[in-house]
């Protein structure tokens, strides 16, 4: 099962929108409404964002949303922070699970 | 609350075998799958396979089969991952997860850092 592709890095400034994608094929992504982000902070474990594509856990920021179309899946976060500067990971069922290669996200 | 409490770093030599224990608590351990995520320095995540803690079975990654082994004792709540036959390559922080369905992984384990050196 071959990872899912991220672009490795995006930037935005604090107050704007950015948008990270993830591209599987109709093996994964496609096939399933089973997508997840995770945020990680250096030297941190990885923190649920977003899970079946669109929803998310109680006590993340609404500023945070996830969408599907095809193959590639996104994660959009408005409103962009200083904290929000971590490293991205979608994730998708797959018959097994496959994680894509990361986005490390720049707040300039 | 919920809390997945790993076993501590590891050294370990080529070939050796490593077992990494997560203890659960906070909720019912049997209810959830456990999944087994890694991540070498400066890497993504990496998932390696999950176990049923209920009835003991496991799912791999294609990657692992045959080194790794994903065991539970429902008696103390806590999963166990290990691996053998380890080469440098295996060296990484290795962490667990909880899942209630799908790829939704809720609460990590803090990690454990297993380096793998001669």
């Amino acid at each position: 099962q071959s990872a899912l592709t991220q672009p490795a890095s995006v930037s935005g400034s604090p107050g704007q929108s950015i948008t990270i994608s993830c591209t599987g094929t109709s093996s994964d992504v496609g096939s399933y409404n089973l997508v997840s982000w995770y945020q990680q902070h250096p030297g941190k474990a990885p923190k649920l964002m977003i899970y079946e594509v669109s929803k998310r856990p109680s006590g993340v920021s609404n500023r945070f949303s996830g969408s599907k179309s095809g193959n590639t899946a996104s994660l959009t976060i408005s409103g962009l922070q200083a904290e929000d500067e971590a490293d991205y990971y979608c994730c998708s069922y797959a018959g097994t699970v496959v994680f894509g290669g990361g986005t490390k996200l720049t707040v300039l | 609350q919920v809390q997945l409490v790993q076993s501590g770093a590891e050294v370990k030599k080529p070939g050796a075998s490593v077992k990494v224990s997560c203890k659960a608590s906070g909720y019912t351990f049997t209810g959830y799958y456990m999944h087994w995520v890694r991540q070498a320095p400066g890497q993504g995540l990496e998932w390696m396979g999950r176990i049923n803690p209920n009835s003991g079975g496991t799912n791999y990654a294609q990657k692992f089969q045959g080194r790794v082994t994903m065991t539970r004792d429902t008696s103390i709540s806590t999963a166990y991952m290990e691996l053998s036959r380890l080469r440098s390559d295996d060296t990484a922080v290795y962490y667990c997860a909880r899942n209630p369905a799908g790829t939704e992984l809720d609460y990590w384990g803090q990690g454990t850092l297993v380096t793998v050196s001669s």
